[in-house]
């Protein structure tokens, strides 16, 4: 079967830095994605990450290791505007998203 | 980037009645709509996927008959929750994408229903 893992929730305080894990097992790999979703709204593009590395955008940078099926989020500098869900998802052989159930962070003064 | 539209934003409606809800691509030609279903605190459920001309593909669990999607339109689907009650109360959000960019979706702000 088709399984993204992530935490659940997590807790950093402002100005530090935090990474966000995501697993994934899927039918095909055509992609992996971050996205924000603030409580109440719709989710926002955050990164595409296709090949092994690090893409860096600004505070926040995805890497990806498709031989280990691992991703990471990484969110610098945080600002109290960085709470929200962070929701990893894969594209599969048949170009659907697959959605792990995403990560809630919490930002603290 | 691309901009998906979603009418209404919000509706409240009463037990039993219908809810129609519009997804329409403004500056792009989607070739293929998504519906997701979002309960609080839960991550989004894909429902069903729309190719423009053709009949939908839903998500095992999820009833054709009760959630009926049109994708008539390169900029148009519409999802119709036909005598909807009070468990069907959720966000309902759309995503889009075009033919030349087939790993991106770009998302609707979401429609929140209440049910009464």
């Amino acid at each position: 079967g088709q399984n993204i893992d992530q935490p659940t929730e997590m807790t950093a305080t402002e100005g530090a830095i935090v990474q966000i894990n995501c697993t994934y097992q899927t039918s095909g790999f055509n992609g992996l994605f971050w996205y924000q979703q603030h409580a109440g709204e719709a989710p926002t593009f955050l990164s595409y990450n296709v090949l092994d590395g690090l893409e860096e955008k600004g505070r926040f940078s995805s890497f990806l290791s498709r031989s280990k099926g691992y991703s990471y989020l990484l969110l610098k500098e945080l600002q109290m505007k960085d709470s929200a869900s962070y929701l990893c998802a894969v594209m599969d052989s048949n170009y659907q998203l697959i959605w792990g159930a995403g990560t809630k962070l919490i930002i603290k003064p | 980037g691309a901009v998906v539209s979603q009418h209404p934003s919000w509706v409240i409606c009463k037990s039993g009645t219908s809810v129609k809800i519009e997804c329409r691509s403004l500056d792009f030609q989607a070739t293929t709509m998504f519906w997701y279903r979002q309960f609080p605190k839960q991550s989004l459920m894909l429902m069903a996927t729309s190719n423009e001309g053709s009949k939908a593909t839903y998500e095992q669990g999820v009833e054709k008959d009760k959630f009926l999607i049109n994708h008539a339109s390169l900029t148009l689907s519409t999802l119709t929750v036909t005598s909807a009650h009070p468990e069907d109360s959720s966000f309902y959000i759309c995503s889009a994408r075009g033919a030349a960019e087939v790993e991106t979706q770009y998302f609707g702000p979401g429609t929140r229903l209440l049910v009464l």
